[in-house]
């Protein structure tokens, strides 16, 4: 079955500490987005890829690293400059051609705690 | 700058009524409306789509009005079962760019 796999499903966090959340689709998508979702709140959007080799800031980047060498996988990295990264975070893809038309797919997050 | 709204937060409802959910936005320039479910500590399950250029979606038991100029949408769910538990989001894909602006959700239980 296609969708989305994120990994792990609980991580934590010492201080000072990167740490890198897995992604990963098998539904030839080309878009990818990475959210936050905090108790009580809608999702916030993080990074969104269109292309390998390519990603785009979203309203929240400050803090978090991404990277797209392959076209299956989006990680993202919370850096030690994220102060507050305690939350809920989800990966999503769709179809870029007709991205308009389509909803976007989600994994199952990852759920992010300080030690 | 696109803000979606959702009302209530929270729903409580007897097996077998009829509820509605509402969303706001309030910049009417949208391509679509979507609603998901979202299960506890579970991802998002995509429920109807509705394009800007539709009035309504339907699905099973679902329906989904959208009303661009007042900046409106309804899911309305039919005969509710406890099986419809869950949090509901609304989101609407502005421009271009590809971005998603999500409401806050309503968490919906539906009691046996």
């Amino acid at each position: 079955d296609g969708g989305i796999t994120q990994s792990p499903k609980y991580l934590f966090r010492k201080e000072g500490q990167n740490v890198t959340l897995s992604c990963e689709q098998n539904l030839n998508h080309d878009a990818m987005y990475w959210y936050r979702q905090d108790p009580g709140q809608g999702l916030r959007l993080i990074y969104y890829s269109q292309i390998v080799n390519d990603f785009q800031k979203g309203d929240i980047a400050e803090g978090y690293s991404v990277s797209r060498e392959k076209k299956e996988s989006f990680p993202l990295t919370v850096t030690s400059a994220q102060k507050n990264p305690t939350a809920f975070y989800l990966c999503a893809s769709s179809p870029l051609a007709d991205r308009v038309n389509q909803p976007q797919h989600f994994g199952d997050g990852t759920r992010l705690s300080i030690l | 700058k696109q803000e979606v709204t959702q009302i209530p937060a929270a729903l409580s409802v007897p097996e077998g009524e009829n509820l509605v959910l509402n969303c706001s936005f309030t910049d009417s320039a949208i391509y679509n409306l979507q609603w998901f479910r979202q299960d506890p500590g579970k991802g998002l399950t995509s429920l109807l789509l509705i394009q800007s250029s539709q009035r309504e979606q339907t699905s099973g038991r679902l329906n989904a009005s959208l009303d661009k100029s007042s900046g409106r949408s309804t899911l309305y769910i039919a005969a509710s079962q406890p099986g419809d538990s869950a949090t509901y989001l609304c989101a609407v894909w502005t421009g271009n760019t590809g971005k998603l602006i999500f409401g806050q959700g309503t968490t919906l239980q539906v009691k046996p």
